[in-house]
């Protein structure tokens, strides 16, 4: 089945220590993104790719690393410099280059919790 | 600057009872519109969207939404909710005018009681 997988679901990281988190998507599509979901707030842009190679920051990306060397992958590094990373992590893929005219593919997501 | 409000956070509702859960958003331009469902711990999965032509939505587990440019509003409804219905639901707006992003509403926890 295709499908968007993230891994781990849970991780736990002390705090000053950079963490990267895992997206993979075989559903051949060519944008994917990155949100940060705290309750009550709903959900918040980290970082979205259209292409291979190339990303924009979201509304949020301050404290956060990015890369898209594969059309399928799309990795997230937390880092230290993220002052309050404790949080879900959603990661999205979409069919065309637009976010407007496409729907949202999540993957299942990843709990992170710094101590 | 797009926006997105869901009126009510939590609605708790008796099994087999009908249900409303409100979105209103702002936008100066035309809109794509958007109800995800989350259960817990897990990914959204798209519930239904209104990209053009008729106002009246239908979606997936009976789901159905209405949109209503006047009010600039787009309320989820279903008129017999079952226990798995319970879940977190998303209303979302994206721009259609530009390579612009999705905005989400903060979200309604809807509890089915039995």
């Amino acid at each position: 089945d295709g499908g968007i997988t993230q891994s781990p679901k849970y991780l736990f990281r002390k705090e000053g220590q950079n963490v990267t988190l895992s997206c993979e998507q075989n559903l051949n599509h060519d944008a994917m993104y990155w949100y940060r979901q705290d309750p009550g707030q709903g959900l918040r842009l980290i970082y979205y790719s259209q292409i291979v190679n190339d990303f924009q920051k979201g509304d949020i990306a301050e404290g956060y690393s990015v890369s898209r060397e594969k059309k399928e992958s799309f990795p997230l590094t937390v880092t230290s410099a993220q002052k309050n990373p404790t949080a879900f992590y959603l990661c999205a893929s979409t069919r065309g280059p637009s976010l407007s005219t496409y729907e949202q593919y999540f993957g299942p997501g990843t709990r992170l919790t710094v101590t | 600057a797009q926006s997105v409000t869901q009126l009510d956070s939590q609605v708790p509702v008796f099994e087999e009872a009908p249900v409303e859960l409100r979105c209103n958003y702002s936008s100066s331009v035309s809109v794509y519109l958007f109800w995800y469902v989350q259960y817990p711990n897990q990914g959204l999965q798209l519930l239904l969207k209104y990209l053009s032509g008729s106002t009246l939505v239908k979606g997936i587990n009976g789901f159905e939404a209405e949109f209503n440019k006047s009010q600039t509003s787009f309320h989820l409804r279903k008129p017999s909710v079952h226990i798995s219905d319970t879940a977190e639901y998303f209303c979302a707006v994206s721009d259609k005018t530009s390579y612009d992003k999705v905005i989400f509403g903060p979200g309604t926890s809807l509890s089915v009681i039995p």
